[in-house]
């Protein structure tokens, strides 16, 4: 069971906005940046949020991260077919002394 | 361009052992952590550990100490993931990835991933 908590599944439907929540504590979300992947079985996962909020080179404007405390979001606006995928908060955690995955969350465009 | 090449798919029966590896170019390997990522469709993402090529030092995730070994030779540019009796929940891909920040979760160049099937 990670240390971190991700609803299981996300949808909605083509141009709905999505949240996708991660739940940490203090010695991971509480004190460390927070990143978010994206994933789509049988490719290499890529990094769309770093630091928090940051997107990375490349990344659509539809994607948005922000951290409050111990949890943090991931949110697309405009949603579309292609951002079908898992999505996965990641941050450094104190107790582990390294990094830790959440759960992912299976988004589907209905 | 910093590339991640890894060895193929592996089919294997239990009790097997097996070494995977993972080849970095287009950066200093010997500089940057190299984590090894499970991933399966019942438990997603998960952090097997990490290595450091320039002096193979490894920090490995509690859930996988002492079930597989990680190894490097920086002077190849090569980091390995090696099992000595494969089990059947030992099915899964496998990504080797560069861990940009070794004190953050950031890790920004992937492999393309190696599957194992144990069966």
């Amino acid at each position: 069971q990670s240390a971190l908590t991700q609803p299981p599944s996300a949808s909605g439907t083509p141009g709905q906005r999505v949240t996708i929540s991660c739940s940490g504590s203090y010695s991971n979300i509480g004190r460390h940046f927070v990143y978010w992947y994206q994933h789509v079985p049988g490719t290499a996962p890529k990094v769309l949020i770093s630091r928090n909020s940051d997107r990375v080179s490349g990344v659509p404007d539809r994607f948005s991260g922000s951290k409050s405390g111990t949890s943090a979001s991931l949110a697309i606006n405009g949603l579309r077919s292609g951002d079908e995928a898992d999505y996965y908060c990641a941050v450094w955690d104190d107790t582990l002394s390294g990094p830790v995955f959440g759960g992912g969350t299976t988004l589907t465009v209905l | 361009e910093v590339q991640l090449v890894q060895s193929g798919a592996a089919v294997k029966k239990p009790g097997e052992s097996l070494q995977i590896s993972c080849k970095g170019s287009g950066y200093s390997f010997a500089s940057y952590w190299i984590g090894w990522v499970r991933h399966t469709p019942g438990k997603g993402l998960e952090l097997m550990g990490r290595i450091y090529p320039g002096d193979s030092e490894t920090r490995y995730s509690p859930s996988f100490q002492g079930h597989v070994i990680m190894s490097a030779d920086h002077s190849i540019g090569t980091a390995y993931l090696q099992w000595n009796s494969l089990k059947a929940s030992d099915t899964a891909i496998y990504y080797c990835a560069r861990h940009w920040d070794s004190t953050s979760s950031w890790f920004d160049y992937w492999g393309q991933g190696t599957p194992v099937t144990v069966s």
